[in-house]
């Protein structure tokens, strides 16, 4: 009963921009935007997350779309060690925050 | 010094038996989950603490036990363990969801329990 839906798989080469798209066509006006990932054998790791503006950190941006029901995550320029299971959730205060993670994207980074 | 850490990190135990897995945040932060991972990888709640007060309480067979004896632990104890239950369970915690909005998790390295 995930809310977002993402690629299985993409590929990318190291050094070279990575957008991983996510669709929440189903997003509730409270709901945030959060963006995490998880390498072999460990937790998930937090990313990013957003309302309604794009934002930026040290990671990664992301780019909201107007209507909210799309997003997507940019890699400025990717490394081997960003090789993981990306995870786009919803996060709604309304509702305690309960988020169920989907499947995510597994980023393959080619040296 | 590990802002999220759970014990034990690995697990193995017959079916039947009853276990529990620790959990511990030094961020300071006043909400705590527990997460199931399966093998097919995804990862649902569980259940989450506020300040020892239980705000989500998933769809989970009651042999699942959660115990908050302070803000700072989140406990989870299962009885009767089932086959089933093999997966790897992660701890996380964050600022309370419902007032700050934002209130992104931090996990811990998760706990991967087989059962037998």
């Amino acid at each position: 009963d995930a809310k977002t839906t993402q690629p299985n798989s993409m590929e990318s080469n190291e050094e070279e921009p990575v957008h991983l798209p996510c669709n929440h066509s189903t997003i509730s006006g409270t709901d945030y935007i959060h963006w995490y990932r998880q390498l072999p054998s460990q937790g998930p790791e937090y990313v990013i997350h957003g309302l309604t503006s794009n934002v930026n950190n040290r990671m990664a941006s992301l780019a909201i779309a107007e209507d909210r029901k799309s997003s997507t995550l940019i890699l400025h320029r990717a490394t081997l060690r960003d090789a993981a299971v990306y995870y786009c959730i919803l996060r709604d205060p309304l509702d305690a925050g309960k988020s169920t993670f989907g499947d995510g994207t597994t980023l393959t980074v080619k040296p | 010094d590990t802002a999220v850490s759970q014990t034990p990190k690995y697990l193995v135990t017959q079916m039947g038996n009853d276990k529990s897995i620790k959990c511990e945040q030094n961020l300071g932060h006043d909400t705590m989950y527990w997460y199931k991972q399966d093998s097919k990888k995804f990862l649902k709640i569980m259940f989450s603490y506020n300040n020892k007060e239980l705000i989500i309480n998933e769809t989970v067979p009651n042999r699942f036990s959660p115990k908050s004896p302070d803000k700072a632990h989140l406990n989870l104890h299962i009885n009767s363990l089932e086959l089933g239950d093999s997966a790897v369970y992660f701890c996380a915690s964050s600022q309370d969801p419902r007032t700050t909005g934002t209130g992104e998790l931090f996990f811990g390295e998760g706990s991967r329990l087989t059962v037998l």
